[in-house]
């Protein structure tokens, strides 16, 4: 079962900041927490990784409370195309995961 | 570099019919994961493959089943499919010798949607 709580949906306005917040409470200590999206059906693609410090690349950041506990994928500027499904996921695998819902995020023009 | 590779792209099978995926992983990957993806949900964790063996499985029935070969491809069978069987099947891959310390992805294929009729 997925360790994680999601919103259901969000929007964000294009050319803003997009905060996609995730809760993960019941995280083990030599859990990763990850983030992936989905685009209209196609396969999942990789964002960012993180253990415990904060985590940023060339698409997202990702800020991790320091209790771990929760845990927030930023993506910058957002654009219409970063429209998407997007999936936090704990894991200490790196292959096997748990999927929840998601966040159904709307980038408004 | 290719990427993960699932073929075919789209199927359509009769109830009761057995079917075969298959999946190429990325060049240096050695692990293969299988999901299933119903409609409007996120992945299910089918198993996972590694070294020609089922290493981990989900909540499956074992009328799921798979296969790697020595060149780390993977089959994922179904047999005798039911209408709830109808998703989109995801294949992930990673070298699972590269993680000792988590520093690494898996790549997702684009999946084969499955329609059971």
């Amino acid at each position: 079962d997925a360790k994680t709580t999601q919103p259901t949906s969000m929007d964000c306005a294009e050319g803003r900041a997009a905060n996609l917040p995730c809760n993960h409470s019941t995280i083990s200590g030599n859990e990763y927490v990850y983030w992936y999206r989905q685009i209209h059906s196609q396969g999942p693609q990789y964002i960012i990784h993180g253990l415990k410090n904060n985590e940023t690349n060339e698409m997202a950041s990702l800020i991790i409370t320091e209790d771990r506990k929760s845990s927030t994928l930023i993506l910058p500027h957002a654009t219409l195309r970063d429209t998407a499904v997007y999936y936090c996921i704990v894991t200490n695998t790196g292959n096997q995961f748990y999927f929840g819902t998601g966040t159904s995020l709307t980038v408004i023009p | 570099d290719a990427g993960v590779t699932q073929s075919p792209t789209h199927l359509i099978k009769t109830r009761g019919q057995q079917v075969t995926l298959r999946c190429s992983p990325k060049s240096g990957h050695d692990t293969v994961s299988w999901y299933q993806q119903a409609l409007g949900q996120g992945p299910q964790f089918i198993f996972q493959y590694y070294e020609e063996e089922e290493r981990q499985r989900g909540n499956f029935p074992d009328r799921f089943s798979g296969h790697q070969f020595p060149n780390y491809s993977s089959e994922l069978n179904v047999n005798a499919l039911l209408l709830g069987d109808s998703a989109l099947y995801l294949c992930a891959s990673i070298n699972i010798r590269s993680r000792s310390g988590m520093n690494t992805e898996a790549f997702f294929g684009q999946g084969t949607r499955l329609t059971v009729v």
